[in-house]
């Protein structure tokens, strides 16, 4: 069972924007930063979003970050399919572990 | 360029010790800020962070496997090396080294390609 909290799936059509959200506490997003990752089908995963909503080169603007309190949101904008992926959200806690949620399966229709 | 890749063991059996080493080029685990993390997925499943190793060598374990593992690191050789004792079939998985961002245990923003660790007798 994993610390933080995300819904197992989420679904839009191509063009369409989707959220994602990710649930913790005091303990770990309220006073952390949070980072998300998309995996694509057998690979590993790749950091999207970090220090709440910034984005590393090469990752475009469609995808966006933001954090409020003990949750944390990631939002797709102009879905493609290559978007279908599992979403993952991580940040530190203060038991001194990172900490994940148990992901998100994004699908395209 | 910075790459990460695990190596070990693709079968160990149960009880045994499990020994993975990363092997990682395009920085140095001796600069400041510099930090590795061992990360595992069972198949099917969520990450799961087991441990981390500081450039100044401080080591940070998951609180559920911290009597299990152990994390060193040789600068020299660039390599991280991850110790698990007394496998499972439980542990069965893909394990991920990942860089963390600099000075931060936020994120992770480089992954190896992962190598799947299966328990089993």
């Amino acid at each position: 069972q994993s610390v933080l909290t995300q819904p197992p799936s989420v679904s839009a059509a191509p063009g369409q924007k989707v959220t994602i959200f990710c649930s913790g506490s005091s303990s770990n997003i309220e006073n952390n930063d949070v980072s998300w990752y998309q995996q694509l089908p057998g690979t590993a995963p790749k950091l999207l979003i970090y220090d709440n909503h910034k984005r590393p080169s090469g990752i475009p603007d469609r995808f966006s970050g933001s954090k409020s309190g003990t949750s944390a949101t990631l939002g797709i904008t102009g879905l493609q399919t290559g978007d279908e992926a599992d979403y993952y959200c991580g940040t530190w806690d203060s038991s001194l572990s990172a900490v994940f949620g148990g992901g998100t399966k994004l699908t395209v229709l | 360029q910075v790459t990460l890749r695990e190596s070990g063991p693709a079968l160990v059996k149960p009880t045994q010790t499990l020994t993975l080493t990363c092997t990682f080029s395009g920085f140095s685990l001796s600069t400041d800020g510099m930090c590795v993390s061992w990360i595992r997925q069972p198949p099917g499943k969520a990450l799961e962070w087991l441990g981390r190793i500081d450039w100044h060598d401080d080591k940070y374990y998951s609180t559920s496997l911290k009597t299990r593992l152990t994390i060193s690191k040789d600068t020299s050789k660039n390599q991280v090396v991850l110790i698990m004792t007394n496998m499972d079939p439980v542990d069965t998985a893909t394990y991920y080294c990942a860089r963390n961002g600099r000075y931060s245990s936020d994120y992770f923003d480089y992954w190896g390609q992962g190598t799947l660790v299966t328990v089993s007798s």
